[in-house]
């Protein structure tokens, strides 16, 4: 079983603020890291796939980064909007791909 | 596109009752697997299976059966429904391995009384 935590549980920004949160993984076993957004009453929905040490996603304001050597993946969203408000969840695989550990997720409200 | 199709939404069981989640998906994935989501706690692994005709367990097995005769089809049953079994399950679905994303069926709300 991979430990995978994230941080803050939850979060609370104005509208325009940016903002981040992290998720931790054991750096001795690493394979892929996967971010998700979920939205209060709808699927998970895969946001990054990240792979190698120093690696940066950008889809829009949403950006994230990866530091495989000491287990950690930030997660930064640049001026919040409220239809940013959601769950945000990392995972992280085992070698073969066959069973993924999630995190408990950073949940993101934006105050308009 | 239907993509990760997931019934019923929400299911009312009784302590001893069986049932079937049903999980259908239109992408040819090879890859698929259940999840369960518990109050402070990540998503864990039921679950999952490589191929027709291949299933292995996950992190939470016990309690729940699987098959998968199908590429497109995985239904979780439930033999003998427990409170412990009070919870969110999601289907999910992709090609396999550690980069491919995971697509994931609308949940179902289980209450075991």
């Amino acid at each position: 079983i991979l430990n995978v935590e994230q941080s803050p549980q939850s979060l609370h920004v104005q509208e325009g603020d940016s903002t981040n949160f992290t998720c931790s993984f054991p750096s001795s076993n690493f394979y892929a890291l996967h971010w998700y957004r979920w939205e209060t009453a709808k699927s998970p929905e895969a946001l990054f796939v990240m792979t190698l040490n120093g690696d940066e996603k950008k889809k829009g304001r949403i950006s994230a980064t990866l530091n495989t050597k000491e287990g950690y993946s930030y997660l930064y969203i640049k001026g919040s909007q409220p239809e940013d408000s959601a769950t945000y969840l990392c995972a992280s695989p085992e070698s073969t791909g066959n069973q993924f550990y999630f995190g408990t997720g950073t949940s993101l409200t934006v105050i308009p | 596109n239907a993509g990760v199709t997931q019934t019923p939404k929400f299911q009312v069981l009784k302590t001893g009752q069986s049932m079937t989640l049903q999980c259908a998906q239109d992408m040819n994935h090879e890859y698929m697997s259940w999840y369960r989501q518990d109050p402070g706690m990540g998503l864990r692994l039921i679950h999952y299976s490589v191929g027709a005709g291949i299933t292995d367990q996950g992190e939470v097995p016990n309690g729940y059966n699987v098959s998968r005769s199908t590429t497109e089809d995985f239904p979780l049953r439930l033999l003998s429904a427990a409170p412990s079994q009070t919870s969110v399950y999601f289907c999910a679905s992709s090609y396999g391995g550690v980069t491919t994303e995971a697509f994931f069926g609308q949940g179902t709300r289980l209450t075991v009384v």
